[in-house]
């Protein structure tokens, strides 16, 4: 069964560093999503990408976060210099696309962003 | 702007028990509704979508309903068993493809 790959499992750095978190999307599928879950609260959403644009962002996608489709493949994930508080794990989600199109989002297994 | 509430937030059952988790949101404008899975440190498994012209949707022994109308839904888990330990979360879209929203999640212990 096709499904969402992310990549590291597990990222350490320093605060101020640059971090690209990676996700591999169900291959047929052209909406794809970020979101967020500190330990502990809820799970939050961040951005959603579709036809290679941001089309929907969340008051904590500020100009420190961008995303990216570099190829046909892959949809990343980019914080620019990294702070204490966005420390949590990262999910990457995909769906599908139109007419009768269920838009059920698939998540992928997550990244543990760790901010020293 | 939307809120989505989980009751309860914790609930312990003997093995074999049948259970309901809920779930409300306060808009309900909602273009359907999903239940997910999540054990601890891992990702979300999708369990159950109901578009929001559906009022129920059946997975083996999981029976989701939805009554948009008043803001709910509720998730029935039949005889359960210790492998169904989690958090249980729902969430909702406002429209096609746009972002879910997210209950706190409701964690569940099976216990043998």
């Amino acid at each position: 069964e096709p499904e969402v790959t992310q990549t590291p499992s597990h990222q350490v750095t320093q605060m101020g560093q640059e971090v690209i978190l990676r996700c591999v999307p169900i291959s047929n599928h052209l909406y794809f999503y970020w979101y967020r879950q500190i330990l502990g609260q809820k799970v939050e959403f961040l951005v959603s990408f579709y036809n290679n644009e941001i089309s929907e962002k969340s008051e904590i996608f500020d100009d420190q976060f961008s995303v990216e489709r570099p190829d046909g493949s892959n949809f990343t994930l980019k914080i620019r210099s990294t702070k204490l508080e966005d420390s949590a794990m990262y999910f990457c989600a995909s769906s599908e696309w139109g007419a009768g199109a269920p838009y059920e989002q698939y998540f992928g297994p997550g990244t543990r962003l760790t901010v020293t | 702007k939307q809120e989505v509430t989980q009751i309860p937030a914790a609930l312990s059952v003997p093995e074999g028990e049948n259970l309901v988790l809920n779930c409300s949101f306060t808009d309900s404008a909602i273009y359907n509704l999903q239940w997910f899975r999540q054990d601890p440190g891992k990702g979300l498994t999708s369990l159950l979508l109901i578009q929001s012209s559906q009022r129920e949707q059946t997975s083996g022994r999981l029976n989701a309903s939805l009554d948009k109308s008043s803001g709910r839904s509720t998730l029935y888990i039949a005889a359960s068993q210790p492998g169904d330990s989690a958090t249980y979360l729902c969430a909702v879209p406002w429209t096609s493809g746009s972002r879910l929203t997210f209950g706190e999640g409701t964690q569940l212990t099976v216990n043998p």
